[in-house]
């Protein structure tokens, strides 16, 4: 069965570092895309950006290009998205989706990560 | 900030149809295929309609897609309290980046 799971839910100051993880199982990790969508507080959800497991190719939202990054680690089929100086503006729910057989969609989606940035 | 656009809101009585709109352009929905999603607040989105009118299986018949042009259509039949959610247009932009409409919350009367 194709699963993702994420970590869990984190805490954190302005100014802190940040990496949250997307684990993948059941399925061809390293040529499936991943998603990262985002839903901050009382509003919709917004595309952040993909990646590539095989080769790391990464194609950012224009409106997230240079406030995140994506990677992966292939050995544990892993996918991450990191701050390095995390705003309150980054509090959100965060989720991971890869498509499965659903081409051009997001068929199989992570339970989400929340992240809570607050002095 | 969204380039597809959606109603912010339908509803009608149970057994009922909605529709939700999905407006877009050229350089999204008219060169893309249009995906739809499900999302109940504290859960994970669910996957409805993919390559503008298809259903993944376990999605039952009375959830329907269509595409015309810039728009897209979600058609929801026999409505149900548990259909009560927040519905997402979803398609990919020319720069090859995706993008959701700014999402329809439907209600059951």
């Amino acid at each position: 069965e194709l699963q993702l799971v994420q970590s869990g839910a984190e805490v954190k100051k302005p100014g802190e570092s940040l990496k949250i993880s997307c684990k993948g199982s059941g399925y061809r990790f390293t040529t499936s895309w991943i998603a990262w969508v985002r839903q901050m507080p009382g509003t919709g959800l917004e595309w952040m950006g993909v990646i590539y497991p095989s080769d790391s190719d990464t194609r950012y939202s224009p409106s997230i290009q240079g406030q995140v990054t994506m990677s992966v680690d292939k050995s544990s089929s892993t996918a991450f998205l990191q701050w390095s100086s995390l705003k309150a503006s980054d509090t959100a729910i965060y989720y991971c989706a890869t498509h499965g057989p659903y081409s051009r969609s997001w068929g199989y989606w992570g339970q989400g990560t929340l992240v809570t940035v607050s002095s | 900030q969204s380039v597809l656009t959606q109603p912010p809101s339908v509803s009608a009585a149970p057994g009922q149809k909605v529709t939700i709109s999905c407006s877009g352009s050229s350089s999204n929905i008219g060169n893309s295929f249009v995906s739809w999603y499900q999302h109940l607040p504290g859960t994970a989105p669910k996957l409805l309609i993919y390559e503008n009118n298809k259903r993944p299986s376990g999605i039952p018949d009375r959830f329907s897609g269509s595409k015309s042009g810039t728009s897209a259509t979600l058609g929801i039949t026999g409505l149900q309290t548990g259909d009560e959610a927040d519905y997402y247009c979803g398609a990919w932009d020319s720069s090859l980046s995706g993008v959701f409409g700014t999402g329809t919350k439907v209600t059951v009367l």
